[in-house]
């Protein structure tokens, strides 16, 4: 069975640092690994879609990085702003759609 | 495109009455629709996979008489939380899925009282 887990589990940095969020997955035969935004009380905003061929995805200052091999996925936001406090969501998408989150990681950026 | 509306977004009920939440795809047909549960400060769990005209499949420890689930047509699926209990207070997100992809609701906060 699929597990993803995120670490940290919580991060706080001051604006302007650099945020990097690991994800690992234990089983690597994944389609696709895809990041999520979670803002309090509300759904999911995708971020980035990793397709299982690719070794990254970049978004403005997002950038995705996925290692098969290891299990490891790695989210890099640059230059961190207040406005991308929010929880981080990781899933690894199995077979025909289905999802396995991690618990996410609650990013606070202070201004 | 790709556009998904869950609906209500937010409800209070009395333990022993059921709730109905609705999620519709407006601009795609979805084969498939997967239902998801969220507690606070965890992650969200899968709790059924439902395809047009057929029966859902409910993960391991949901119940499926509980939890009702209607997927009468490629836009329109809907969880029914029947006799709901505080313990069913949680965050519901449908997702649709359309061949290689899936879309999420923005969710239904649940809160039973």
């Amino acid at each position: 069975k699929q597990e993803v887990t995120q670490i940290p589990a919580a991060l706080s940095v001051p604006e302007g640092e650099n945020l990097v969020l690991n994800c690992s997955f234990t089983d690597s035969a994944i389609y696709n690994l895809q990041w999520f935004r979670q803002d309090p009380g509300k759904g999911l905003t995708s971020l980035l879609l990793i397709q299982s061929s690719q070794r990254e995805q970049t978004s403005g200052r997002l950038n995705a990085s996925l290692d098969k091999s290891s299990g490891r996925s790695t989210l890099y936001i640059a230059a961190s702003q207040p406005g991308d406090s929010a929880t981080y969501l990781c899933a690894a998408i199995q077979a025909a759609g289905k999802f396995q989150f991690g618990a996410g990681t609650q990013v606070v950026v202070t201004p | 495109g790709a556009v998904v509306s869950q609906h209500p977004s937010r409800v209070i009920c009395k333990s022993g009455t059921s709730v109905k939440i609705e999620c519709r795809s407006l601009d795609f047909q979805a084969t498939t629709m997967f239902w998801y549960r969220q507690f606070p400060k965890q992650s969200l769990m899968l709790m059924a996979t439902s395809n047009e005209g057929s029966k859902a499949t409910y993960e391991q420890g949901v119940e499926k008489d509980k939890f009702l689930i209607n997927h009468a047509s490629l836009t329109l699926s809907t969880l029914t939380v029947t006799s709901a209990h505080p313990e069913d207070s949680s965050f519901y997100i449908c997702s649709p899925f359309r061949n290689t992809e899936a879309f999420f609701g923005q969710g239904t906060r649940l809160t039973v009282v």
